[in-house]
């Protein structure tokens, strides 16, 4: 199956600041999915996106987030004012090709200080 | 509440000792159990999809097993390059009409040559 690529692989901001975090190249695909991981903690859902929506997003998903899929293929998670505890690995992932399940890129790893 | 716990939190085996990881679950409707692996920095990385009570799925030297209220991970002659962190998740049939997708902490396995 092809891969989820995922860019940067390691970005460190400061607080207060925007990051986008970017799931690179996607293509005919419908359903998206953005998850995070805190360093130790649990893999946790963040939002998932159909066909230029969001269908479904978790308490952790608030305001200062937002996803896009600006051109047609690139699919992007927007932070606009990060928090220290925005700290961990982001993940993107796609539902697998004739099953259930997700494949998921190798992740960002997003450093607030 | 929907949950998922694994155990052991961590587990270390010689090379050839065969053990089992356990993912025990609650959950009001179950729609799928999967198991992940994931590798220091890197994504989770799909493994095996359980739908019902009974089901077993084999792949190479692992065996995932489906009872009603948990699952397990047998891993049979484990080899160093098994080393790795497998996930168990849950997915939820909706109480709000969209699905769930809920993951454990993880087992942190090191197979020693």
């Amino acid at each position: 199956e092809p891969e989820v690529t995922q860019t940067p692989s390691h970005q460190v901001t400061q607080m207060g600041q925007e990051v986008i975090l970017r799931c690179v190249p996607i293509s005919n695909h419908l359903y998206f999915y953005w998850y995070r991981q805190i360093l130790g903690q649990k893999v946790e859902f963040l939002v998932s996106f159909y066909n230029n929506e969001i269908s479904e997003k978790s308490e952790i998903f608030d305001d200062q987030f937002s996803v896009e899929r600006p051109d047609g293929s690139n699919f992007t998670l927007k932070i606009r004012s990060t928090k220290l505890e925005d700290s961990a690995m982001y993940f993107c992932a796609r539902g697998r090709q004739g099953g259930y399940g997700y494949t998921f890129g190798s992740g960002t790893r997003l450093t607030v200080v | 509440e929907d949950q998922v716990t694994q155990s052991p939190e961590a587990l270390r085996l010689q090379e050839g000792e065969s053990s089992s990881l356990n993912c025990s679950y609650t959950v009001s409707g179950l729609r799928g159990l999967f198991w992940y692996r994931q590798d220091p920095g890197k994504g989770p990385e799909f493994l095996f999809t359980l739908y019902s009570a009974g089901e077993e799925k084999e792949k190479e030297r692992l065996k995932a097993t489906l009872t009603k209220k948990e699952s397990f991970l047998h891993i049979t002659a484990p080899k160093p390059e098994d080393s790795a962190t497998y996930l168990c998740a849950v997915q939820a049939l909706p109480s709000s009409g969209t699905y769930k997708y809920i993951f454990g902490t993880g087992t942190r396995l090191k197979v020693l040559a």
